[in-house]
């Protein structure tokens, strides 16, 4: 299964907007684009998913770029609490397997009082 | 909570010692996964139950490692003449039918000496 693509490591300022960028080139039609972040000592948590279209929730907003190669997680505000490995994945939408995630190496996100 | 509950959150064992964890995932979930994610690395997919059944165990590195989920609930993670190598944390993670996100424990850490 291929991997996503992520920046190793990111740093952003308190109360500024934060870009997650992610490549995903081989991702089939039907797989969703996940992201999950994850704390120190801690199980990833869900922060949104989508398949083509932008998607908005009280976390993040997620960009998908028109040939789904590539897509954006977006903070609108960052705050210390959202300091964590960000993890952009693929999930199968079909056969066997199934809601599988495929995850890649992760940015970590350091944010800055 | 109603979380996701694995145990033990660490354990130590000796090389070629045999080794249990267990996942207690979120009730009413028919999807259960089993992830190892190495220090600095991304979760790695191991093996995905429907109900009883593994519908996916591609993820299983050999045949020292078993996963069971006999009464579509509980599983273990069994994992036979350990090795160094071996030495991880092994994440449960659970799921509806047709949801969008999977719900993850917060892991069992395994160190083999």
């Amino acid at each position: 299964d291929a991997k996503t693509t992520q920046p190793n490591s990111m740093e952003s300022n308190e109360e500024e907007p934060v870009h997650l960028p992610c490549n995903h080139s081989t991702i089939s039609g039907t797989d969703y684009i996940h992201w999950y972040r994850q704390l120190p000592s801690q199980g990833p948590e869900y922060v949104i998913h989508g398949l083509t279209s932008n998607v908005n929730n009280r976390m993040a907003s997620l960009a998908i770029a028109e040939d789904r190669k590539s897509s954006t997680l977006i903070l609108h505000r960052a705050t210390l609490r959202d300091a964590a490995v960000y993890y952009c994945t693929r999930k199968n939408a079909g056969g066997t397997s199934y809601g599988k995630l495929t995850f890649g190496q992760g940015t970590i996100l350091t944010v800055h009082p | 909570g109603a979380g996701v509950s694995q145990t033990p959150s660490n354990k130590v064992t000796e090389k070629g010692k045999y080794v249990e964890l267990r996942c207690d995932p979120i009730s009413g979930h028919t999807a259960l996964y089993w992830y190892r994610q190495s220090l600095g690395q991304g979760p790695e997919f191991l093996i995905y139950f429907q109900g009883t059944g593994a519908a996916d165990d591609s993820g299983l590195p050999n045949d020292r490692f078993f996963a069971v989920r006999p009464e579509g609930s509980v599983s273990t993670l069994k994992i036979q003449r350990t090795e160094r190598g071996d030495s991880a944390v092994y994440l449960c993670a659970s799921s509806p039918v047709g949801a969008g996100e999977l719900f993850f424990g917060e892991g069992s850490r395994l160190t083999v000496l």
